[in-house]
């Protein structure tokens, strides 16, 4: 057991590119989330998938951010047609329960 | 909607002290769950303590412990015997206790500086 990883590490895109990340949760961990976090500030919550169903997905969260986790393995975030505003940290964790979670080391994005 | 406020944006404390980080938060639900995590520079989030808010003990980790009010809604951390590698972003979370709400709300964090 490794941990959450996510890749990339980090990605740097213009304005309008689409871009797309990948978490890998702990092997077994049935519950899954993304946050997204701006300097300075706390993880603010996007998304919630159990096993491969969607369950919960931010207000804030604009038509142009997808989530998917096929198979209830590992997940991936697409932004479509990336802004400035879109420039953050974006941190991917998993549960085996609903009271902890494993953050992996997040993929920084920086649109220019 | 639930919030988390955490009124020191920066704290610092000497080496072998105690410290305590402040953290409130608002709802109209009385079932749910409060959470201190860490991170430290450029390195993943971890969970430091949880505590369950039907639960009246405060919650301890061994030098973590918690000062759980819930009538006036506050949620403080004490750090005790304070360490270099206590420095770190210290979040304060919130979770609801419904099954449907998996939501965790997260305040803006404390940055926590450890003098040698």
């Amino acid at each position: 057991d490794t941990g959450v990883s996510q890749d990339p590490r980090h990605k740097i895109t213009k304005r309008g590119q689409n871009v797309t990340f990948r978490c890998d949760p702990i092997s077994e961990h049935n519950r899954l989330y993304w946050y997204r976090q701006t300097l300075g500030q706390g993880p603010e919550f996007l998304t919630y998938f159990q096993n491969e169903a969607q369950l919960e997905k931010s207000r804030l969260l604009s038509d142009r951010f997808s989530a998917e986790r096929p198979k209830g393995s590992f997940s991936t975030l697409e932004i479509q047609r990336t802004e400035q505003g879109d420039s953050a940290m974006y941190l991917c964790a998993s549960s085996p329960t609903s009271f902890e979670q494993f953050f992996g080391p997040g993929t920084r994005l920086t649109v220019l | 909607a639930q919030t988390v406020t955490q009124s020191q944006p920066e704290m610092s404390v000497q080496e072998a002290e105690t410290v305590t980080l402040s953290c409130t938060y608002d709802t109209s639900e009385s079932d749910y769950y409060l959470f201190w995590y860490k991170q430290p520079p450029s390195r993943q989030m971890i969970l430091v303590i949880r505590q369950e808010a039907y639960k009246q003990q405060n919650a301890t980790e061994n030098r973590f412990s918690v000062n759980f009010q819930k009538a006036a809604k506050s949620f403080s951390l004490k750090i005790s015997d304070s360490q270099l590698g206590d420095a770190a972003m210290y979040f304060c979370a919130y979770r609801s206790g419904d099954n449907y709400g998996q939501n965790f709300v997260f305040g803006p964090g404390t940055r926590l500086s450890v003098l040698p």
